[in-house]
C-alpha cells in the first residue's frame, strides 16, 4: 500500500513559468515531509523540508505548501528553469518510526525554453 | 557533498549468484540505509542500520541481508541473486534518523541479474 502518492508521474513547463509538484499521503501520523530532486545516473539530493507545524516553508525559487487536512503537499518552483529538469520525490516519516523516511514514486519534470 | 562512495557502479550477475553492494561514508553519521529504486515504485527502503551491528528491515527487505560492522561501512548482500533484484541501488546515511533532518544520498549501482 503507497503511503506516499506522487500521481502525476511528469510534468512539462515552459521557463519562466511556474511548476506545481502534487504529493499525496495516507497516513495521518507523517509530521515531516521533505522533496529530492534526482537528475538521471545521480542520487537523489535533497531539496526543501517541511514539519507539520507549518503550512509553508520557502526556499529561494522553491516553496512547498502542506494541507494537513487534506493530507497534501505541493513544491512551487518559480520561475522555473532549464535546470530544474529532474525527478522530483515527496517523503515523509513519522514520529514513531523516525528511522524511516517513506518515498512517493516521483514526478519527472521537463523544463523546455 | 557529503562523503558517500557505493561500489560497484554497475554490476551485472548471473540468476542464482551472491551478489554484495558496498556503502562507504566518511561522514560519522548514525544511520545508513539502503535503497532501491524501480520504475512505478519510486524510492523503497531495502534494510537499514542505526548504529554498528543494530539493523531493521524495510518494506522489500526479502532476499537481501545487511551487515554493518563498521561506522563507515554497509553492506547488502543479495544471497541469490534473482531477475526480480535488477534494479538501481542507493545508499543513504544521515545524522539523527527520519524526523527533522535530511538523508544525503551515494550517486547508486546499477545491477543487473540475467
Amino acid at each position: 500500500d503507497q503511503q506516499v502518492k506522487q500521481n502525476s508521474p511528469s510534468l512539462s513547463v515552459q521557463e519562466g513559468r511556474i511548476s506545481i509538484l502534487n504529493c499525496d499521503y495516507t497516513n495521518s501520523m507523517f509530521d515531516y515531509f521533505l522533496w529530492y530532486k534526482k537528475y538521471p545516473a545521480e542520487g537523489p539530493t535533497f531539496l526543501i523540508s517541511i514539519s507539520s507545524i507549518k503550512d509553508k516553508n520557502e526556499d529561494g525559487r522553491f516553496t512547498v505548501f502542506l494541507n494537513k487536512s487534506a493530507k497534501h503537499l505541493s513544491l512551487h518552483i518559480v520561475p522555473s528553469q532549464p535546470g530544474d529538469s529532474a525527478v522530483y520525490f515527496c517523503a515523509a516519516s513519522a514520529p514513531y518510526n523516525t528511522d524511516k523516511l517513506i518515498f512517493g514514486t516521483g514526478t519527472r519534470l521537463q523544463v523546455f525554453p | 557533498d557529503a562523503g558517500i562512495t557505493q561500489s560497484p557502479r554497475h554490476k551485472v550477475t548471473e540468476t542464482g549468484t551472491p551478489v554484495t553492494l558496498r556503502c562507504h561514508q566518511t561522514e560519522n553519521h548514525r544511520y545508513m540505509y539502503w535503497y532501491r529504486q524501480d520504475p512505478g515504485h519510486g524510492l523503497r527502503l531495502i534494510h537499514y542500520s542505526y548504529g554498528v551491528k543494530d539493523t531493521d528491515k524495510g518494506e522489500v527487505s526479502d532476499g537481501y541481508s545487511v551487515s554493518r560492522s563498521k561506522t563507515e561501512d554497509f553492506l547488502l548482500t543479495l544471497e541469490s541473486a534473482t531477475s526480480s533484484q535488477t534494479s538501481v541501488y542507493f545508499c543513504a546515511i544521515s545524522e539523527t534518523g527520519g524526523t527533522n533532518t535530511e538523508a544525503f544520498f551515494g550517486q547508486g549501482t546499477r545491477l543487473t541479474v540475467v
